[in-house]
């Protein structure tokens, strides 16, 4: 069963300090890893998208990287902002599926003060 | 803005009542999936059109279905509704070499 499994469930940092969300999946077959950032009430919006060949991308102060044979996706944040607050959603994709996707439960953040 | 539109925007209707979710796909997308996502929820997939044809159907209830049409816009109809079916539901569109994006989502209460 194509699953994708995401830790921590939750997350509290103080503002300024860095932090690492893990993304665990058994999709196959892979086609590419996606990391979605949403904001509460609000549509996910795309940070990164890795396919198989790729180990690591970087979208600002967002670095994700990918081990597609440990089947494992790491999104680390770098001096997180109050606006980084949001729930982060790892989706990964089957090939030859109809692009379809496969969502974590996500990590939901929260950057203080 | 994503250039995928969702209306409307909330909606609060009662228990076995029947509401029509629209959305509009980015310009140039032929592919539209309807996600569901209750309170503190994941997305939940429910069904995927392509230029007008089913794609692909996921957890979707048979109280729901949907369609897309000839200008690719689509439509979910949820009908006899239950307390339950209240969730944010969502849209997103994708093209051949395109990204996929999401709307910004109905919020649908039921009472």
């Amino acid at each position: 069963k194509n699953q994708v499994e995401q830790s921590p469930q939750s997350l509290i940092i103080l503002e300024g300090k860095n932090c690492t969300l893990q993304c665990n999946y058994t999709v196959s077959p892979f086609s590419n890893l996606r990391w979605y950032k949403q904001d509460t009430g609000r549509g996910p919006v795309s940070l990164t998208i890795m396919t198989f060949s790729e180990n690591t991308k970087s979208n600002g102060r967002y670095t994700a990287t990918l081990d597609a044979d440990t089947k494992q996706s790491s999104l680390h944040i770098t001096a997180s902002q109050l606006s980084d607050s949001a729930s982060y959603i790892c989706v990964v994709s089957v090939r030859n599926a109809g692009n379809m996707l496969t969502f974590g439960g996500g990590t939901r953040l929260m950057v203080k003060p | 803005d994503s250039g995928v539109t969702q209306t409307p925007k909330h909606l609060i209707t009662a228990t076995g009542q029947r509401v029509t979710l629209r959305c509009s796909p980015r310009s140039g997308d032929l592919s539209v999936y309807w996600y569901q996502q209750s309170l503190d929820q994941g997305l939940q997939f429910l069904i995927q059109y392509y230029n007008g044809e089913e794609r692909a159907k996921g957890n979707i209830l048979e109280r729901f279905s949907a369609q897309q049409f000839p200008d690719l816009h689509s439509e979910l109809n949820l009908s006899s509704l239950e307390l339950g079916d209240s969730a944010l539901y969502f849209c997103a569109s994708s093209g051949e070499g395109r990204g996929y994006t999401f709307g910004s989502g109905t919020r649908l209460t039921v009472v």
